[in-house]
């Protein structure tokens, strides 16, 4: 149990375009899931809890404008990035907090390129 | 400051015993994470540690914690080569569902 899935797993887009991830729990319920970014050879850099049907909270300088996120059930969270640019190029992983519980379990995690 | 540390790299030969150390700085912190991610993947959750605990064993892995010098090891038994990857420490910050993670140990496995 407590999969999270992530789609796509890889996606290439061109500057100015807006790309959208998708992270769901596949059997279980996440009140709470969370949107991490990790670039190469570095750690996990949590960019915004996002609680369902609430808005998302943002950790310092990351612009929620440009990172859109919209967790709109209990099992889906999106992770939108609009106007993307080549610094937005990185590896994107979500988490999934079960409902009543501590841990999170994380997505396979998806690779962002932005040309 | 919420800094999570980790030696960045460890090689050991395949059956011997591995120790990855971590130090936090959140005396707060509620539960403690060991986290393994292969090369391109997600992280996989391999074990935690409640903050009142001083030692976990899960099968091959043991967790030590030292709360007073907010010292955190993992210790994985018997090593083998499917083990190689980079593990990850992480801390609850206290009150919250917020995760900071450390620098990340790439452990190398070689026979």
């Amino acid at each position: 149990g407590a999969v999270v899935s992530q789609h796509p797993s890889r996606v290439i887009c061109k500057s100015g375009t807006s790309v959208k991830i998708e992270c769901r729990s596949l059997d279980f319920q996440a009140t709470t899931m969370f949107w991490y970014r990790q670039f190469p050879k570095q750690s996990l850099m949590l960019m915004a809890t996002s609680n369902e049907g609430s808005k998302a909270t943002y950790e310092q300088g990351v612009e929620k404008d440009k990172f859109l996120i919209n967790h709109a059930s209990l099992t889906l969270s999106t992770l939108t990035v609009t106007s993307a640019h080549p610094e937005d190029s990185s590896f994107y992983i979500c988490s999934a907090r079960r409902t009543g519980r501590d841990e999170q379990y994380f997505g396979p995690g998806t690779r962002l390129t932005v040309t | 400051g919420e800094d999570v540390e980790q030696s960045l790299f460890l090689s050991v030969r395949e059956g011997d015993s591995s120790v990855i150390n971590c130090t936090y700085t959140d005396s707060s912190s509620t539960y403690l994470y060991w986290y393994k991610q292969e090369p391109g993947a997600g992280l996989q959750l391999l074990t935690y540690i409640f903050s009142n605990m001083d030692m976990k064993q899960d099968q091959r892995l043991t967790v030590l914690l030292n709360k007073k010098d907010k010292h955190l090891s993992l210790r994985i038994a018997d090593t083998q080569t499917g083990d190689s990857a980079i593990y990850f420490c992480a801390e609850s910050i206290g009150g919250t569902d917020k995760l900071i993670f450390g620098t990340g140990t790439r452990l190398q496995v070689f026979p």
